[in-house]
């Protein structure tokens, strides 16, 4: 256990339909990162947070996702109108914003999209 | 561009074996870091290792940032290796990581 937690582990949708991931941080973290994992590939940023600002977003993530972390502490992120495409295991890690950034990940949410 | 890029790709070892596994990595990429992910998916931090060499338990590693590569060394290697080793850097002052492809290490009983 990392310290990093995400809810839910699997996720099974049928395309169209809405999802919602959460991520709670090891506590003291101020940056937050989702990335996401297709098989037999490394994992891909999609977003990061400093404390509640997004400040970063990848071109991987489309208008249909958004993600959110309002006080600071746990985050979001939603998939509207889901896509088999979107199948993959979306994955949370978090670190201090000094020092070294040694990231800390989640066990990750898996989505099926069927 | 960024580039990291990992080998070998697939690597079966009878247990007791000792491993080394390579990372190399292009100019724009620093604070190197190694993970280990299990069969269930769940990444694990084994290294920060933005230069010089570190050590813990049978696993050491070592990078030489200016020549841009970084080693990950298993010895006497176990079942409970098995998994993809990955190693990973940022690009940026978000610190957001670029991951290479990865190992795929099998460990035989």
């Amino acid at each position: 256990d990392t310290g990093v937690s995400q809810n839910p582990r699997h996720k099974i949708t049928k395309r169209g339909q809405n999802v919602t991931f959460r991520c709670d941080p090891i506590s003291e973290h101020n940056r937050l990162y989702w990335y996401r994992q297709t098989l037999g590939q490394g994992p891909e940023f999609l977003t990061y947070f400093q404390n509640e600002a997004q400040l970063e977003k990848s071109r991987l993530l489309s208008d249909r996702f958004s993600a959110e972390r309002p006080k600071g502490s746990f985050s979001t992120l939603e998939i509207q109108r889901t896509e088999q495409g979107d199948s993959a295991m979306y994955l949370c890690a978090s670190s201090r914003d000094r020092g070294s950034n040694k990231q800390y990940f989640g066990p990750g949410t898996r989505l099926t999209v069927t | 561009g960024i580039q990291v890029e990992q080998s070998p790709p697939d690597l079966i070892l009878q247990e007791g074996a000792n491993s080394t596994l390579r990372c190399n990595f292009s100019d724009s990429v620093n604070n190197l870091q190694w993970f280990h992910q299990n069969p269930w998916g769940q990444l694990i931090n084994l290294f920060y290792i933005p230069s010089g060499t570190k050590q813990n338990g049978r696993l050491s590693a070592t990078t030489v940032a200016t020549e841009r590569y970084s080693l990950l060394y298993i010895s006497s290697s176990q079942t409970t290796d098995s998994g993809v080793y990955f190693c990973a850097g940022t690009s940026s002052n978000t610190g957001k990581l670029i991951f290479g492809q990865g190992t795929t290490l099998q460990v035989k009983p």
